[in-house]
């Protein structure tokens, strides 16, 4: 089955950049969607579409996807980006819907 | 204003079963596919299956593929997830989630809105 891998955890500073990988074979084939969850919540959807935004999530937020890795990227971090991130596409060969592993984003 | 709201979780037995139930309001409930995804305690995202606006296309994950079933009924904007021969495994907060696309595949599966989320609990 098709493997979505993302790092456990990332630190950023406020006002940095903080960049949030998810490699899986040839990923840049794949519509990536991208979710924000924080403590308690339900998930948030941020990105669509590899690089699209929903209505109401800020510019900051931006996405991107080639050869075996898509990359969210969250611009001037603020406290409140503080949140589990998980990756998502759809695999054709097993018809299932796959979620990342999921990253924790620790504002400093 | 769009709304998910889940009914139906709670404690049951190995072996048993429960019906999640998942209320939408907002938007032409038949125009969107829907998807049950499920979170284990401490644990990562876990899609457990979609189903198509019009309900005639479903596929499911293989740890719960046999066991539990999706449905929807468009006349009442109601989705639904039957599950039996519940295992400890499957405890987990479970969250209805509205696609953006009617369909369920490639072009599809943002889900742009969530519901509250319910908690089953499989124990003895």
């Amino acid at each position: 089955s098709y493997v979505l891998t993302q790092a456990p955890s990332v630190s950023v500073a406020p006002g940095q950049t903080a960049r949030i990988t998810c490699g899986g074979n040839n990923i840049e084939s794949k519509n990536v969607h991208w979710y924000q969850q924080k403590p308690g919540q339900a998930p948030v959807l941020v990105v669509y579409d590899d690089s699209d935004r929903p209505s109401g999530i800020p510019e900051r937020f931006s996405g991107s996807n080639a050869g075996n890795t898509a990359t969210l990227t969250i611009s001037r971090v603020e406290a409140g980006d503080e949140a589990d991130y998980y990756c998502q596409v759809w695999d054709i060969s097993s018809e299932h819907y796959v979620f990342g592993t999921g990253t924790k984003v620790t504002v400093l | 204003e769009v709304q998910l709201l889940q009914s139906g979780g709670g404690l049951v037995q190995p072996g048993g079963s429960l019906r999640l139930s998942c209320a939408a309001s907002g938007f032409t409930f038949s125009s969107f596919a829907m998807s049950w995804v499920r979170q284990a305690p401490g644990k990562g995202l876990e899609w457990v299956s979609p189903i198509s606006g019009s309900g005639d296309s479903t596929h499911y994950a293989d740890s719960v593929k046999g066991r539990f079933t999706i449905s929807r009924d468009n006349s009442k904007n109601i989705l639904y997830l039957q599950m039996n021969s519940l295992r400890a495994e499957d405890t987990a907060v479970y969250y209805c989630a509205k696609d953006r696309s009617p369909e369920v595949g490639a072009a599809a599966g943002a889900f742009d809105y969530w519901g509250q989320g319910t908690l089953v609990t499989v124990s003895s």
